[in-house]
């Protein structure tokens, strides 16, 4: 069974720009987190969606937004980048939001300059 | 934020030898896992424990949980190159619906 995937894996952006980030779930797996990684603040929940809705959402402002659709992928979007952006963004899924066991994609790594 | 610290930051072995990093978190919590991560990349889980039990073991790893002082240890035996990575802890909180996750631990394991 293929592993939650990705997409792009590598990006560069400039200040003031949007970026849309993609993940894939396992196959049959309808929950879907999203996580931003830093050296400063380690790993930091963003959100979660099950069933195409947003179930639980972390401490982020409004410009870092989320959606899923019917085939339980996952896009992450962020407005108006700022310099402190740059991080890896790593997904995770699992068949159910029970949090027992999630499965964490490669990441993202975004820079932003 | 984070939920926990763990310690040490960084930890230096050789092989064969064994390796213990801690985590301490602040809040209650239903239970706590552990992830590796590999030098930037996705993070694979390892073992969970739930908060009503002491200890539980998977192949080389050993994992233990102390609710009364909010902290568990994650034991790898007889460690391997192939060890290195940065270790996590990460706790769901009682009432939370997602994983709050330590500072890691980086586990080198010289050949």
């Amino acid at each position: 069974k293929a592993g939650v995937t990705q997409t792009p894996r590598y990006l560069i952006k400039t200040r003031g720009q949007q970026v849309t980030l993609s993940c894939s779930p396992i196959s049959g797996h309808r929950s879907v987190s999203w996580y931003q990684q830093t050296p400063g603040q380690g790993l930091q929940f963003l959100f979660e969606y099950f069933s195409e809705t947003q179930r639980n959402k972390g401490n982020f402002p409004g410009r870092f937004s989320g959606r899923q659709f019917s085939n339980s992928r996952s896009e992450m979007n962020v407005s108006t980048l700022e310099l402190g952006d740059s991080a890896l963004y790593l997904c995770a899924s699992s068949l159910r939001p029970n949090l027992d066991e999630q499965y964490f994609g490669p990441g993202t790594r975004l820079t932003v300059t | 934020s984070q939920q926990g610290e763990e310690d040490p930051q960084a930890l230096s072995i050789q092989e064969g030898e064994n390796a213990t990093m801690n985590c301490s978190y602040k809040t209650s919590i239903n239970n706590l896992q552990w992830y590796r991560q590999n030098s930037g990349r996705g993070l694979v889980h390892l073992i969970l424990i739930r908060s009503n039990e002491r200890e539980k073991h998977s192949g080389r790893l050993r994992v233990t949980l102390d609710t009364s002082k909010k902290s568990s240890s994650l034991l790898i035996t007889a460690s391997r190159a192939a060890d290195t990575a940065s270790y996590f802890c990460a706790t769901v909180r009682t009432g939370a619906n997602n994983l709050f996750f330590g500072t890691g631990t980086r586990l080198t394991v010289i050949p």
